[in-house]
C-alpha cells in the first residue's frame, strides 16, 4: 500500500515560474524525503525533513511539513528546463527506519 | 567511490527462466533495498535488508528471493520469470537517518 501520495500527478509550467508539489501520507513518520528522477535514470535524493521540523531549504528548493495534516510540499523556485523530471516523496514509519515507501510521483515539465 | 552499482543494465528473459540481478555498494551502508518501477505505479518495495544476514519482505515480494551474505552485496533472484515481472528494477542503500543512494537501474523484459 502506498504511504505517500503526490499531487498533482503532472504539472507543466513556464520556465522561471515556481513549481509546487504536494505529498500526503497516512501514518506517523520519523522523516519525509523528496527525490528527483530524470527520464531513464535512478532517483536522486533532494532533501530530508524530520518530523520535528516544519520547513527546510536547499538552494532553490523549499520543503514544508505539516504533521497534523500528514502532508508536505516541495517548492522549486525560478524553475529551469533542467528541473523537468519526476518528483517523489518517500516516508518511513515512526520508530522504524528500516525502509521507506514511495508515492507515485509528480511529473514536472518546464516549458521554454 | 562508485556508490551503488547494478548489473546488468538491460536483460531479456524468456518466461520460466531464472536470473540474478546484482547490486553492490561501497559506502558501508547498513540498509539495502530493491524496488521495481512500473509506469503509473511509482516505486514498489520488493525486499529489503537491515544488515548482513537479515532480510525482510516488502510490498511485492512474490517471485523474488534475496540474500545478504555481506554488507556490500544484495542480489535479487527471479526464480521463474513471468511477463508480469517486466519492469525497471532499482537497488538502493542508506546508512540510516539519511537519504537513499540509488543505482542506475536494470531494465528487465520477460517475453
Amino acid at each position: 500500500s502506498q504511504q505517500g501520495e503526490e499531487d498533482p500527478q503532472a504539472l507543466s509550467i513556464q520556465e522561471g515560474e515556481n513549481a509546487t508539489m504536494n505529498c500526503s501520507y497516512k501514518t506517523s513518520i520519523n522523516n519525509l524525503q523528496w527525490y528527483r528522477q530524470n527520464s531513464g535514470r535512478g532517483l536522486v535524493h533532494l532533501i530530508l525533513i524530520r518530523s520535528n521540523e516544519r520547513e527546510k531549504h536547499s538552494g532553490r528548493l523549499r520543503v514544508t511539513l505539516d504533521t497534523s495534516k500528514k502532508s508536505s510540499s516541495l517548492l522549486i523556485t525560478a524553475s529551469r528546463a533542467a528541473d523537468t523530471a519526476s518528483y517523489f516523496c518517500a516516508t518511513d514509519r515512526m520508530n522504524r527506519d528500516d525502509k521507506i515507501i514511495f508515492g507515485k510521483g509528480t511529473r514536472l515539465h518546464i516549458l521554454p | 567511490n562508485a556508490g551503488v552499482t547494478q548489473t546488468p543494465k538491460f536483460q531479456v528473459l524468456k518466461t520460466g527462466q531464472s536470473m540474478t540481478l546484482q547490486c553492490a555498494q561501497d559506502m558501508n551502508h547498513e540498509y539495502m533495498s530493491w524496488y521495481r518501477q512500473d509506469p503509473g505505479m511509482g516505486l514498489r518495495l520488493i525486499h529489503y535488508s537491515v544488515g548482513a544476514g537479515i532480510t525482510d519482505q516488502g510490498e511485492v515480494p512474490n517471485g523474488y528471493n534475496v540474500s545478504r551474505s555481506t554488507t556490500e552485496d544484495f542480489p535479487l533472484r527471479l526464480l521463474s520469470a513471468a511477463p508480469s515481472q517486466t519492469s525497471v528494477y532499482f537497488c538502493a542503500s542508506y546508512r540510516g537517518q539519511g537519504g537513499y543512494t540509488f543505482g542506475s537501474g536494470t531494465r528487465l523484459t520477460v517475453v
